[in-house]
């Protein structure tokens, strides 16, 4: 069965400095990753995913992400930081007909 | 406009009361599935559904049903509540569930239920 760790329940940044949200993944084959982002009261939204080819992926609002193979990770990372990037960040991975999803990390940026 | 729908969006109930939450798409999409958020757990997963009429079991399919009689609908069925399925529940949909679209999956606005 597949898994994913994030490692830290909560990232705090100042706005305009980089952000990394963390995560480690565990899955039988070829790893499919994804990043979702969730705001208060809504559901979760798409923000990007590996699938193949170049390690470092590019997503909605300005959010790209590494894949490290050996070390088993998927970070999700941004330049510079908004308040308005303030929310709930899941990461995920796809195996068997299903995308299991961490825990979370709540991303504070501040002003 | 795509989108899930899910009903109710905010629900109170007693043990015991039959409920069931319902989930339409609007986008043709094969596979559906719904999940349960806790807080210090995530989302886990209680059912999905590749197509219609092909339902399984997600990581928590305990006091909960699905059906899938048609391609937009996905209602989630809990015969008789607990209080220890209070939730927040999601119900999402992806394009299939063997493609390259995998995974991507859209979500519903999620549905607070309460079980006294």
């Amino acid at each position: 069965a597949q898994s994913v760790a994030q490692p830290e329940d909560q990232v705090n940044v100042a706005e305009g400095n980089p952000l990394t949200v963390k995560c480690t993944y565990s899955v039988s084959g070829n790893p499919y990753l994804f990043w979702y982002v969730q705001y208060p009261n809504r559901g979760l939204q798409f923000l990007l995913k590996y699938i193949t080819g170049d390690n470092l992926v590019k997503g909605s609002y300005g959010f790209e992400a590494e894949f490290n193979k050996s070390q088993t990770s998927f970070h999700l990372k941004k330049p510079s930081a908004l308040v308005s990037d303030s929310a709930l960040y899941f990461c995920a991975v796809w195996g068997y007909s299903t995308l299991t999803f961490g825990k979370g990390t709540m991303l504070l940026v501040s002003p | 406009e795509a989108q899930v729908t899910q009903n109710p969006r905010y629900l109170i109930t007693v043990t015991g009361k039959k409920l069931t939450v319902t989930c339409s798409q609007n986008m043709n999409h094969e596979y559906m599935s719904w999940y349960r958020q806790d807080p210090g757990l995530g989302l886990r997963q209680i059912y999905y559904s590749m197509n219609v009429e092909v339902t399984d079991k997600g990581d928590v399919p305990e006091g909960y049903k699905v059906s899938r009689k048609e391609k937009r609908n996905f209602p989630l069925i809990l015969e008789s509540p607990s209080p220890n399925q209070t939730s927040l529940y999601f119900c999402a949909s992806s394009l299939s569930g063997t493609s390259g679209r995998t995974g991507e999956l859209f979500f519903g606005e999620g549905s607070r239920l309460t079980v006294l």
